[in-house]
């Protein structure tokens, strides 16, 4: 089955950017998410990216894709504290209907 | 907000016994997914509900079942509770065909001592 993984934690400075990274093993993966959890809370859909697509775009949101290398990575530019959190990258099927698979996320912490 | 909603938010359970959650779809969606999210890990798909029926199933063991109503509301029920239950636990409510709508609420928190 498909396995995620992704570095466990992520400091940074405020107003620095953030790349959390993200690899997987399932080809067939037509969608790639990112969620973000805060704590005692649910998950939270950030974005997502089409697997025919290498990069996309969603204001302080950079996602990257290479798919050859089944690489994902999800770049937070000007980090704020609000952004603590962890953050799970989700391969997923092609419709709303297709289970996802997450890694153990990555926990983001944001100095101040 | 994501619409949403699930119940009860904390639960405290003895091993052995039986306990039901409940979740609320967003409205207009008609697929409930649920998962388990062990301390310190991802969430982990147990089933899926699509317009009433079992549509997928992860690797849990019977004693985890479900329902989904007309209204596409869900339940998850779990029987012969164990230690290693205890979790939280997360539903998402999609629509079939639109990969963005994939929405989770804020899940249950299930203690079993």
């Amino acid at each position: 089955g498909e396995d995620v993984e992704q570095s466990l934690f992520l400091s940074v400075r405020e107003g620095d950017s953030s790349v959390i990274n993200c690899t997987y093993t399932d080809s067939s993966s037509t969608y790639l998410y990112w969620y973000k959890q805060e704590p005692g809370a649910g998950l939270q859909l950030l974005t997502y990216i089409f697997s025919n697509m290498d990069m996309k775009q969603d204001q302080r949101l950079t996602v990257l894709l290479n798919k050859k290398d089944k690489h994902l990575s999800l770049r937070i530019a000007d980090t704020q504290t609000g952004d603590s959190a962890i953050y799970f990258c989700a391969p997923g099927g092609n419709s709303g209907n297709t289970p996802l698979v997450f890694g153990k996320g990555t926990r983001l912490s944001v100095i101040a | 907000e994501t619409g949403v909603t699930q119940s009860p938010t904390h639960l405290i359970k003895t091993r052995g016994q039986q306990v039901t959650l409940r979740c609320s779809s967003q409205s207009g969606h008609n697929t409930v997914s649920w998962y388990q999210q062990a301390l310190g890990q991802g969430p982990q798909f147990i089933f899926q509900y699509y317009r009433e029926e079992e549509n997928g199933r992860g690797n849990f063991p019977p004693r985890f079942s479900g329902l989904q109503f007309p209204n596409y509301s869900s339940e998850l029920n779990v029987n012969a509770l164990e230690l290693d239950d205890s979790a939280l636990y997360l539903c998402a409510s999609s629509l079939g065909d639109r990969v963005e709508t994939q929405y989770f609420g804020p899940g249950t928190r299930l203690l079993v001592l």
